[in-house]
């Protein structure tokens, strides 16, 4: 079975700051991966998502994420951070093909401060 | 993309009692997911619900704990039953449109909390 690995289970930055968050998934196969955002009060919701392609993948509000095949790594970026931002934010990874569930990682909540 | 409403949107309930989540979405979807994210912990897959057949069930979780109805396309519903305060946590509704390359939709979730 599938597993999900994220490193930083709390991370705070000041705004302006570059963000990263690690991603490690467990898997052989072909996978399909995202990363959610849950924003204070609100519920799931898409934040970037990786099928095939081009490995470095563009997401809504500047955020972007780089798959290594290699690595089994899906790591979210974003150059610099607003207080927006604040959130906690969730990677996940299915199988490829299929209706395959999807296993999340513990999450990783950001606070930013202004 | 879909819209899914989950009711209630928060419960106090008594241990040794039953809460009955409903999910409802705004399109047709064959595959529906009940999760659970308790505190602290990332979501985890209860079960996924299947229209006109029984619900699957992941590894620890079981029918008679968890009854899972999904009487058609756009609608289903997550029992958690015998309460107790173990079971508090925050229960999500998740759909996924197509059967290749799609994302999951979530619901606001309904957070439980058990006496």
């Amino acid at each position: 079975a599938q597993s999900v690995s994220q490193h930083n289970h709390h991370v705070i930055l000041s705004e302006a700051a570059s963000l990263e968050l690690g991603c490690n998934y467990s898997y052989g196969g072909t996978v399909n991966l995202f990363w959610y955002v849950q924003y204070p009060g609100q519920h799931l919701q898409l934040l970037l998502k990786y099928f095939s392609g081009d490995p470095l993948v563009k997401g809504i509000k500047g955020f972007e994420a780089e798959f290594i095949k290699s690595k089994f790594s899906f790591n979210l970026r974003k150059p610099s951070v607003q207080w927006s931002d604040t959130a906690e934010y969730f990677c996940a990874v299915t199988r490829s093909g299929g209706y395959q569930k999807v296993t999340f990682g513990i999450g990783t909540k950001l606070q930013v401060i202004p | 993309s879909a819209v899914i409403s989950q009711k209630p949107s928060r419960d106090i309930c008594q241990r040794g009692t039953s809460l009955t989540i409903q999910c409802q979405v705004d399109s047709q979807v064959t595959m529906m997911f009940w999760y659970r994210q308790q505190p602290g912990q990332s979501l985890t897959l209860i079960a996924t619900a299947n229209q006109g057949s029984e619900a699957t069930y992941e590894s620890g979780f079981v029918i008679d704990k968890f009854p899972i109805s999904r009487p058609n396309l756009t609608f289903s519903t997550l029992t958690v039953s015998n309460m107790s305060p173990e079971d508090s946590s925050i229960y999500l509704c998740s759909v996924r449109q197509g059967e290749m390359n799609t994302e999951a939709f979530f619901g606001q979730g309904t957070r439980l909390t058990v006496v």
